[in-house]
């Protein structure tokens, strides 16, 4: 039930092109669903993130579209560039009493955009 | 702003030796955690801190010990290294919503 599922493992995608990463969870007490962008070398940052009282959030390229009765989120971007090759990481987690803040993360998704 | 700040960034232990990885944030965050990252398996959490004096186990904790004395600082202990323990460690802390993680240690245990 805390498992967090992540598709597709790796991805390649024309520059211009759009980026789809999708996730999906069990425990419906998950109330916090980040992505996570990491370059080679470098620790997981914060790349958007969303509730689950809304069904999309938009920042620049980037989008999460959330749907809570099929328990699936994914993320978008939009017109790709090669400086978006990274992993990208899918997170939920849960808040109040002892499980504040606490990550479980997806597998994991390497994207290569291709100029 | 130094953020999460991890020492050291690279080490190599031979089987049954020990290690402290530290980590400190200026941040003046409660929560506080550390996670392990192994190939395609994305990132397993081995112990949290939800405030100084108190820590508890994560997903993965065997093999690992940690203490939390202040808000600062959270170390992490490996007692008698093992190969399983070969990995990439990040530190993290979050004010409660989110998480903002160090570069990380790359250890090998060989």
């Amino acid at each position: 039930q805390q498992q967090v599922k992540q598709s597709p493992q790796s991805l390649i995608v024309q520059k211009g092109g759009i980026s789809i990463i999708n996730c999906a969870y069990e425990n419906t007490a998950f109330d916090y669903f980040p992505w996570y962008q990491q370059f080679p070398g470098k620790g997981p940052a914060l790349l958007i993130a969303i509730r689950p009282d809304v069904s999309e959030k938009k920042e620049g390229r980037f989008t999460i579209s959330f749907n809570k009765s099929a328990k699936q989120f994914s993320l978008h971007i939009m017109d790709s560039q090669p400086g978006d090759s990274a992993t990208y990481f899918c997170a939920a987690s849960i808040h109040g009493s002892s499980n504040t803040g606490k990550l479980i993360f997806g597998q994991g998704t390497t994207l290569q955009v291709k100029p | 702003n130094a953020g999460v700040t991890q020492t050291p960034k690279f080490r190599i232990l031979k089987i049954g030796q020990s290690m402290t990885l530290q980590c400190t944030q200026d941040m003046n965050h409660n929560y506080m955690y550390w996670y392990r990252q192994d190939p395609g398996m994305g990132l397993k959490l081995i112990y949290y801190s939800v405030g100084a004096g108190i820590t508890d186990k994560g997903e993965v904790p065997n093999g690992y010990n940690v203490s939390r004395s202040t808000t600062e600082d959270f170390p992490l202990r490996l007692e008698l290294a093992a190969p399983s323990q070969t990995s990439v460690y990040f530190c993290a802390s979050s004010p409660g919503w989110g998480a903002f993680f160090g570069q990380g240690t790359r250890l090998t245990v060989v």
